[in-house]
């Protein structure tokens, strides 16, 4: 089936620093999704990029959807103990069929 | 939060008998999607609806059936249970986007079933 790539699978950084992962894939896609997703939870949406190459923030987060409209960035900045979690992307295609194909999820650990 | 109610929460049944999980939305959106999720897998396509009535498979659709007779409920049946379905399973919801194209799918809580 149908997924994104997401890297890396895991991290774990220290309280404080940056944090930057991202999707890529062979399709292009219309629009790109950030979640969060804690455990025992469902995920969360972050952020939601629409136009190629558009540059969005939520507070300490920044994504972009890249130029090609085949992948997407997410930034963390001054990552505290609350960051931990599954980050994943999410695509949506551009055939008009409104499916989300969503990457494996990236681990993120922060060390306090 | 998004009005979106995922039950049961928890369910544990036995090989080879049918289950249904049921998804509840308060949000009148057009669009509602059934994804599970495994470690190392992310989260995968089983069925998404864009309509009552009206069901499409994902990529992981064999062995599940779906039905959606009301705008407010999506609901996934297993129609024979196997150890290979025990998983987390998530409903999800998005709206039929405006001129602007734009719109987001947001998520239930998900429900944790195993299968003995």
């Amino acid at each position: 089936g149908q997924q994104l790539n997401q890297s890396p699978q895991s991290m774990f950084i220290q309280e404080g620093e940056d944090v930057s992962m991202n999707c890529t894939s062979s399709s292009i896609f219309n629009t790109w999704l950030w979640y969060k997703q804690d455990p025992g939870e469902g995920p969360v949406l972050l952020i939601a990029l629409y136009k190629a190459g558009e540059l969005t923030s939520n507070g300490r987060l920044t994504a972009q959807f890249g130029i090609t409209r085949k992948d997407s960035f997410l930034n963390i900045s001054a990552s505290i103990p609350s960051d931990v979690g599954i980050y994943f992307c999410a695509g949506q295609l551009s055939s008009g069929t409104y499916k989300y194909i969503f990457g494996t999820g990236t681990r993120l650990k922060v060390l306090a | 939060d998004a009005g979106i109610t995922q039950s049961p929460r928890h369910k544990v049944t036995e090989t080879g008998t049918p289950v249904t999980l049921r998804c509840h939305q308060t949000e009148n959106h057009r669009y509602m999607y059934w994804y599970r999720q495994d470690p190392g897998h992310g989260l995968r396509l089983i069925h998404y609806s864009y309509g009552v009535k009206d069901t499409d498979k994902g990529e992981v659709s064999d062995g599940y059936s779906v039905s959606r007779s009301k705008t407010e409920d999506f609901l996934l049946t297993l129609e024979s249970a196997t150890s290979s379905q025990t998983s987390v399973y998530f409903c999800a919801i998005s709206e039929f986007p405006g001129t602007d194209d734009r719109t987001e799918a947001f998520f239930g809580q998900g429900t944790r079933l195993t299968v003995v």
